[in-house]
């Protein structure tokens, strides 16, 4: 079956520094791969999706970039983070983009201070 | 723009009252329709809809689409505690979400 991973699961970082978060995928081939942001008591906004190694579609502009270095590895970076990024971040994975729905890894809790 | 638009933000009951969440979309080459439950961590999946007046079922959820009026609904009846959660809807094309609906039920 397959299974998606996710972390760190909390991360406080402060304003400046640089961040990498990184998701994992197990038991499928060729996954799309998306980063949502979650801010409290909203929404999930789409930053980032990927339909296969070194594709990157980016939703909206921003402090933050993704790569996809393998077909099963979604990375979520910045140089200099900001308050603003501070949010819940998950990753998701699904078979086909509109066919199949998403399955969300566990997410990341990331607090800028 | 493409937009999702869930309503009522937020939603309080009793334990065994029947609740009704709302979604209505506006997305370019529409694909599908996904109901999402989330409560501490991850989104679990729910319900996908891709035809118009098709219920889908699972236990005392439910959920149907209306293709041509561009929303959906979601319904729960004789809820419990453990429904208390947030309930996302996206549209696919592009996986936009809602701000979700936050339901609370009470003992």
């Amino acid at each position: 079956s397959q299974t998606i991973h996710q972390w760190p699961a909390t991360l406080v970082q402060p304003v400046g520094s640089p961040l990498s978060l990184e998701c994992t995928v197990e038991g499928t081939s060729n996954p799309n791969l998306y980063w949502y942001r979650q801010a409290a008591g909203r929404g999930l906004q789409l930053l980032f999706y990927s339909v296969g190694i070194g594709q990157i579609s980016s939703e909206v502009p921003q402090n933050l970039s993704a790569s996809r270095p393998q077909d099963r590895q979604f990375i979520l970076s910045s140089k200099k983070l900001l308050l603003s990024d501070s949010g819940f971040y998950l990753c998701a994975w699904s078979a086909d983009r509109g066919a199949q729905p998403q399955h969300f890894g566990d997410g990341t809790r990331l607090s800028i201070l | 723009e493409d937009k999702v638009v869930q309503s009522p933000l937020s939603l309080v009951v009793h334990e065994g009252d029947t609740v009704t969440l709302n979604c209505s979309y506006e997305v370019t080459n529409f694909r599908s329709l996904l109901w999402y439950k989330q409560e501490k961590k991850a989104p679990t999946f729910l319900f996908m809809l891709t035809s118009s007046g098709i219920e889908k079922k699972s236990g005392r959820l439910s959920s149907i689409l209306d293709k041509k009026e561009l929303f959906s609904i979601l319904n729960i009846t004789a809820t419990q505690t453990g429904d208390s959660a947030v309930y996302l809807c996206a549209g696919v094309n592009d996986m936009r979400f809602g701000a979700g609906t936050r339901l609370t039920v009470k003992p």
